[in-house]
């Protein structure tokens, strides 16, 4: 089955910083791609899903890249603010089948 | 508004005890999901389901059984708890046609 590896498992940045979370994964049939934000004590909001016809995608304040060939996600935070304090997730699926593949997660922390 | 109810949101047994874990979605979705999600390891994936009556066999099911009783309802069942199924579990559910899970607050479980 599928095999989402999720990269870093923690990362620190200072307030102003980029911050880039990387997710790879298995399955050539992968067709929908997700970016998940968890603040501490709260359930997973959806920052961002991805066609696989889409390479970039852009958001408030972030940037996701798909790279096919590679199978590579990537999230981009081009500037972090404390609020940017989470865990984050990536979520894969592929077309037609109605199972969700997800990383491990990263815990980002934003030093002001 | 898009909903995802979970019930209770916390709850303590002691091994070997019985428990069920509620969720209710007003979105008229398909497909609804069970997750756990342990430090470590992400969220993994318990049963899912695509309509009242089914029932799909996820990554971790060992221990759990599930049963979706109508659309809108899908119940978590740890009939013999063991201190090994203490963990956070989240429900979500999803729309077919361009799938991305939304969750509900999640269910903090502790077996003693």
């Amino acid at each position: 089955g599928e095999q989402v590896e999720q990269r870093p498992p923690h990362l620190s940045v200072r307030e102003g910083d980029s911050a880039v979370i990387t997710c790879t994964y298995t399955d050539p049939n992968s067709y929908y791609f997700f970016w998940y934000k968890q603040e501490p004590g709260a359930s997973l909001q959806l920052l961002m899903k991805v066609f696989s016809s889409t390479e970039i995608n852009e958001g408030q304040g972030f940037t996701v890249l798909l790279n096919k060939k590679d199978k590579r996600l990537s999230l981009n935070l081009t500037a972090a603010h404390p609020g940017d304090s989470a865990a984050y997730f990536c979520a894969v699926s592929s077309l037609g089948y109605q199972n969700f593949y997800f990383g491990k997660g990263t815990s980002l922390t934003v030093i002001p | 508004e898009a909903a995802v109810t979970q019930s209770p949101r916390n709850k303590v047994t002691v091994t070997g005890g019985n428990v069920t874990l509620s969720c209710r979605q007003t979105n008229s979705h398909n497909y609804m999901y069970w997750y756990r999600q342990d430090t470590g390891h992400g969220l993994r994936l318990i049963h899912y389901s695509y309509g009242a009556g089914n029932l799909q066999i996820g990554d971790v099911p060992d221990g759990y059984k599930a049963t979706r009783t109508t659309q809108e309802d899908f119940f978590l069942l740890l009939e013999l708890a063991s201190p090994s199924q203490t963990s956070l579990y989240f429900c979500a559910s999803s729309e077919g046609r361009f799938p991305a899970p939304l969750f509900g607050e999640g269910t903090r479980l502790s077996v003693l």
